[in-house]
């Protein structure tokens, strides 16, 4: 699976919109991008994923570049409940599944 | 609750004791998937399920790790002799498109 780079931290304002860039320029035609986030002793949960649309579900909405080389999320309204440690993931759906390779993720504080 | 549930979420251990870790998924999905988490990393693939077949299993999993899914249910992760080194989150995952985790077991080994 390609491999992915995100910002180790950033910080957002409460109600404002938090942009989060990964960028993953070796991602092959049949890979996926998805996007896990992790709150504190919690197990990550699953927030979206995309091949080369752009997505949106009710938590957040997930921008490819045309050429796919890089998206960013969009969390729409962050709220104090957002602060986690988000993953951006490259996997293909074939062979063992939904194996994900998780890197070091997006460490977000959203504050009031 | 129809999420994945992992038991126990904690365990304390002395070095050398084996533990048992235990995951039963959501009961629809076929693929079962157990994960490794230290202090600040992400999680690590350890192995992977397909109904009762294990299919795939990291280097991560040393020779004191096994695991089994009997009947394709539920599924038990067993560290024998554990180690200092062996201390860190165990999570479970379950999948039909999308993973889903359980919280996970915290090990410390004393």
């Amino acid at each position: 699976d390609a491999k992915t780079t995100q910002p180790p931290s950033m910080d957002c304002a409460e109600g404002r919109a938090a942009n989060l860039p990964c960028n993953h320029s070796t991602i092959s035609g049949n890979e996926y991008v998805y996007w896990y986030r992790q709150i504190h002793s919690q197990g990550p949960q699953y927030i979206i994923h995309g091949l080369k649309n752009n997505e949106t579900n009710e938590m957040a909405s997930l921008i490819i570049t045309e050429d796919r080389k890089s998206s960013t999320l969009i969390l729409p309204h962050a709220t104090l409940r957002d602060t986690a440690v988000y993953y951006c993931i490259v996997s293909s759906r074939r062979g063992a599944g939904n194996k994900l390779t998780f890197g070091g993720g997006t460490r977000v504080l959203v504050k009031p | 609750d129809t999420g994945v549930s992992q038991d126990p979420r904690h365990k304390i251990t002395k070095r050398g004791q084996n533990v048992t870790f235990r995951c039963d998924p959501i009961s629809e999905h076929n693929r079962l998937y157990w994960y490794r988490q230290t202090l600040g990393q992400g999680p690590e693939f350890l192995t992977y399920f397909q109904n009762e077949a294990q299919l795939e299993k990291s280097r991560l999993l040393s020779d004191r790790f096994s695991a089994e899914r009997p009947k394709g249910s539920f599924s038990t992760l067993e560290i024998q002799r554990t180690e200092q080194g062996d201390s860190a989150m165990y999570l479970c995952a379950s999948t039909d498109s999308e993973a889903f985790f359980g919280q996970g077991t915290r090990l410390t080994v004393v």
